[in-house]
């Protein structure tokens, strides 16, 4: 199975600054998917940004882009000019793109952005 | 509906009870899928439909869970002599088809807490 890592439980940042969480998986699979999914105190995951493994380009949304090295198995996800609204719980995500849909969260990061 | 929806928000519940929690996902999302969150860890995968039928329900922890979509729209996981263990937030979510680009970004809905005293 495929597994992911977040090796930083909690990160801050301050207001207008950049932060980089870090994610890094583990597959023997040519094709998948990456994404960044925010979870405030809500409990609703909500979408941050979605990478597809074929492209080379890295995924951009706004104010969050992404760092992909498919070679070394890792996927960071980069916040520009911080925002309060942006404290929640961080996950990275995996999904094959073959047969069997599951996705594969790390344990996330929590984020904390200080005004 | 404009998002996924979960009803209860929270369910306490004794040990040994049977519980179903409910998931009504975006109207036309034909794939859906279940999610336990314990404490302090990611979403753990426990089923995912396509249509009515179960695609592939390898997640589930014990024959104690059990998951029905029986329109294809609306399901229920069902949890049977609950153990304090299964304590957790059950999310669900839901997805246009299961693969093709964008049409497979899951939408999450707000997770129903369930509490085993």
């Amino acid at each position: 199975a495929q597994t992911v890592t977040q090796s930083q439980p909690e990160m801050s940042v301050q207001e207008a600054e950049t932060v980089t969480l870090s994610c890094t998986y583990d597959t023997s699979e040519s094709d998948y998917y990456l994404f960044w999914y925010k979870q405030p105190p809500s409990r609703q995951m909500i979408l941050v940004i979605r990478q597809e493994a074929y492209k080379q380009q890295n995924a951009t949304e706004n104010r969050f882009s992404v760092n992909f090295q498919k070679a070394a198995k890792s996927f960071s996800l980069k916040i520009s000019d911080s925002q309060l609204g942006d404290a929640a719980m961080y996950f990275c995500a995996y999904r094959s793109a073959g047969t069997g849909n599951q996705f594969y969260f790390g344990t996330g990061t929590s984020l904390t952005v200080i005004p | 509906g404009a998002g996924v929806s979960q009803t209860p928000s929270n369910k306490v519940t004794e040990k040994g009870k049977y519980v179903e929690l409910r998931c009504d996902p975006i109207s036309g999302h034909t794939a859906l899928y279940w999610y336990r969150q314990s404490l302090g860890q990611g979403p753990e995968f426990l089923i995912y439909f396509q249509g009515t039928g179960a695609a592939d329900d390898s997640g589930l922890p014990n024959d104690r869970f059990f998951a029905v979509r029986p329109e294809g729209s609306v399901s229920t996981l069902k949890i049977q002599r609950t153990e304090r263990g299964d304590s957790a937030v059950y999310l669900c979510a839901s997805s246009l088809r299961i693969a093709g680009g964008p049409t497979d970004t899951q939408y999450f809905g707000p997770g129903t807490r369930l509490t085993v005293l």
